[in-house]
Formats: C-alpha cells, sequence, structure tokens
C-alpha cells in the first residue's frame, strides 16, 4: 500500500522568508504524487503534480516540488512567503496507472506567515 | 457546470437522523470520489466510482454509509441513523484520469447533534 508523511502539523515562517513543506512517500514503484492547498472553508485545490515526467515541478502562486526517487522525498518549496499563502497542505499520492485510482493524504500541514 | 458542486453547504441533523449529501461532478469528468475530512485526522477516502464499474466501497467506515451514483454523473452519500462521530466535513472530487489530480468541491459540513 502507498502513503505519504508530512512531518510536524505546523509550520510557521516570516513573510518574504523561504517555505519548505515536506513529503515522504512509500510506494514500491514511483508514483504520482500531488500537493493540494486548502484554505479555510474552501475545498481543496491543486497546486502542482508530479506524474513521471520532469522531476522538478513548477505550480500556481510560486510553488514548486522536487521528486527526490532516492530520498523518497516530493518537498515543496516556495522562495519568498506571501501573507496569502497561510492555509493548509496536503501531500498525495496515488500508483502511476493510466486508470483513475484514489489518492491517499497525509495529515496535512497548516502554514502560519508572520508579518 | 464549471466545478464540483455540492450541496448542502451546512447539514445539522439529530443523531439518529438519516442524511444526504449531494455531489455534481464536472460535466465530463468519468470518476468521482468521496471523502471525509475530520479534526486531526486528515483526509479519509470513502468510496470511488469509476464510470460504469463497480464502486471502490473499500473506505466506507460501516454498513450506515451508502453512496450511488446515477447515470455517471450525480453521486448521493447517504448516512442512516447518524451518530455523533460521523460529524465531519465531506468532501467530493472529480476527475478525468490520475494524471490530471482532483477537482474538489467546497464540501458539506455535517454536524450531529
Amino acid at each position: 500500500a502507498q502513503s505519504v508523511t508530512q512531518l510536524g502539523s505546523h509550520v510557521s515562517v516570516s513573510e518574504g522568508a523561504l517555505v519548505l513543506l515536506r513529503c515522504n512517500y512509500s510506494s514500491s514503484v514511483p508514483p504520482y504524487l500531488f500537493w493540494y492547498v486548502q484554505y479555510p472553508n474552501q475545498g481543496l485545490q491543486l497546486l502542482l503534480k508530479y506524474t513521471s515526467a520532469a522531476t522538478l515541478v513548477k505550480g500556481i502562486n510560486g510553488f514548486e516540488a522536487e521528486f527526490k526517487k532516492s530520498e523518497t522525498s516530493f518537498h515543496l518549496t516556495k522562495p519568498s512567503a506571501h501573507m496569502s499563502d497561510a492555509a493548509e497542505y496536503f501531500c498525495a499520492v496515488t500508483p502511476p496507472t493510466g486508470a483513475n485510482s484514489k489518492l491517499t493524504f497525509g495529515k496535512g500541514i497548516t502554514l502560519s506567515v508572520r508579518p | 457546470g464549471a466545478g464540483v458542486s455540492q450541496s448542502p453547504s451546512n447539514k445539522v441533523t439529530e443523531k439518529g437522523k438519516d442524511v444526504e449529501l449531494r455531489c455534481d461532478p464536472i460535466s465530463g469528468h468519468t470518476a468521482l470520489y468521496w471523502y471525509r475530512q475530520s479534526l486531526g485526522q486528515g483526509l479519509e477516502f470513502l468510496i470511488y466510482f469509476q464510470g460504469n464499474s463497480a464502486p471502490d466501497k473499500s473506505g466506507l467506515p460501516s454498513d450506515r454509509f451508502s453512496a450511488e451514483r446515477t447515470g455517471g454523473s450525480v453521486s448521493t452519500l447517504t448516512i442512516q441513523r447518524t451518530q455523533q462521530e460521523d460529524s465531519a466535513v465531506y468532501l467530493c472530487a472529480s476527475s478525468t484520469h490520475v494524471g490530471s489530480g482532483y477537482t474538489f468541491g467546497s464540501g458539506t459540513r455535517l454536524t450531529v447533534v
């Protein structure tokens, strides 16, 4: 079975500082990986995805993530945090098949941005 | 429609009553998923529909939970004899294929009192 681990439940950064949210996966084969963001009282929005093409993936709102097979990681980064980035972030994994399959989500990390 | 639509957005019900939650996916999306989000529990998979195939019900927590998808479009999640532990946000998502990721609705917040 596949799984993702998001260490810690809360990250706090200053506005303008680097954002780093960690995600490690467990899978017998390199999976498809996703990052989603959830703002208060809203559904989840796709930030970016890795589907076995380029290992460095750029997403919306200036976020990017790098797939590292040797480290089984897919950490999310943003060079400079903005107040509007405060939200909950979820990493998710699914088998790399052509068909639809369910996503398995991590427990999420809450990002706070200090002025 | 342009997005995944869920109704109602909020539902308060008395313990023991049945509730129905509705999801209207994006037109043309063949796959539809239900997840439950509880405080501190992350997102818990409930059920998944793919086209005309038998649904994957492996995440349903008990036989009080059921779901159907009519005509390959709208889905209804039914919870019978609701319990307080059923209080959560129920999220619906749809997709065309796994590599595209999901599009989520805004969810239904269910409170059982």
